[in-house]
């Protein structure tokens, strides 16, 4: 089946610094990724729609200049969060699928802490 | 706009009984999919069931069914001899049928306990 790997698991970083987050789809193209973002005990909250080779669509609310989105090639999108805040602390998701209407893959998530 | 309400924000049902997670949304679209996603406490988020709204005929799988009643917008999920492994939060998700995005629409979850 469809897999989705998402790298890594679990960051600790210092405010102010920036992380990267990985989102690869492995055996399969991912014409679309969307990145969430999921609060603890809480539904996961749609930040961005990723389409490889163009811009980012992202939510409203979500500042696109902290929480920049790469979607370089077909399998792998990237999320990063720069000058990162105790606040940006959360559970991140990615999904990805291969065409319109086609089901949704999902990867393991990231949880990433800023101290 | 569409949105998704999952009204039980806990649940808990013996090892082996049946329980109902019920599901409501909202929208203008006439063609759709809806989905029931299981989290466990491992994060991962497991498709569980898929219904198209052109079918008129519930999905099943395995010992997962739902009640899909489209007039209503209603689509509750039926979990049948339930097993501890099935302790998870509960998802239920709508997403149009257009091809602009495939964007999910999720309810706030409910949280369902299997007691052993």
């Amino acid at each position: 089946g469809a897999v989705v790997s998402q790298h890594p698991s679990r960051v600790i970083c210092k405010s102010g610094t920036s992380v990267k987050i990985e989102c690869r789809s492995l055996d399969f193209q991912a014409t679309t990724m969307f990145w969430y973002r999921q609060f603890p005990k809480k539904s996961l909250m749609l930040m961005a729609t990723s389409n490889e080779g163009s811009k980012a669509t992202y939510e409203q609310g979500v500042e696109k200049d902290k929480f920049l989105i790469n979607h370089a090639s077909l399998t792998l999108s990237t999320l990063t969060v720069t000058s990162a805040h105790p606040e940006d602390s959360s559970f991140y998701i990615c999904s990805a699928r291969q065409g319109n209407n086609s089901p949704l893959h999902f990867g393991n998530g990231t949880r990433l802490t800023v101290t | 706009a569409q949105t998704v309400t999952q009204s039980q924000p806990e649940m808990s049902v013996q090892e082996a009984e049946t329980v109902t997670l019920s599901c409501t949304y909202d929208t203008s679209e006439s063609n759709y999919y809806l989905f029931w996603y299981k989290q466990p406490p491992s994060r991962q988020m497991i498709l569980v069931i898929r219904q198209e709204a052109y079918k008129q005929q519930n999905a099943t799988e395995n010992r997962f069914s739902v009640n899909f009643q489209k007039a209503a917008k209603s689509f509750s999920l039926k979990i049948s001899d339930s097993q501890l492994g099935d302790t998870a939060m509960y998802f239920c998700a709508f997403m149009p049928q257009d091809g602009s995005g495939s964007r999910l629409t999720f309810g706030e979850g409910t949280q369902l306990t299997v007691n052993p």
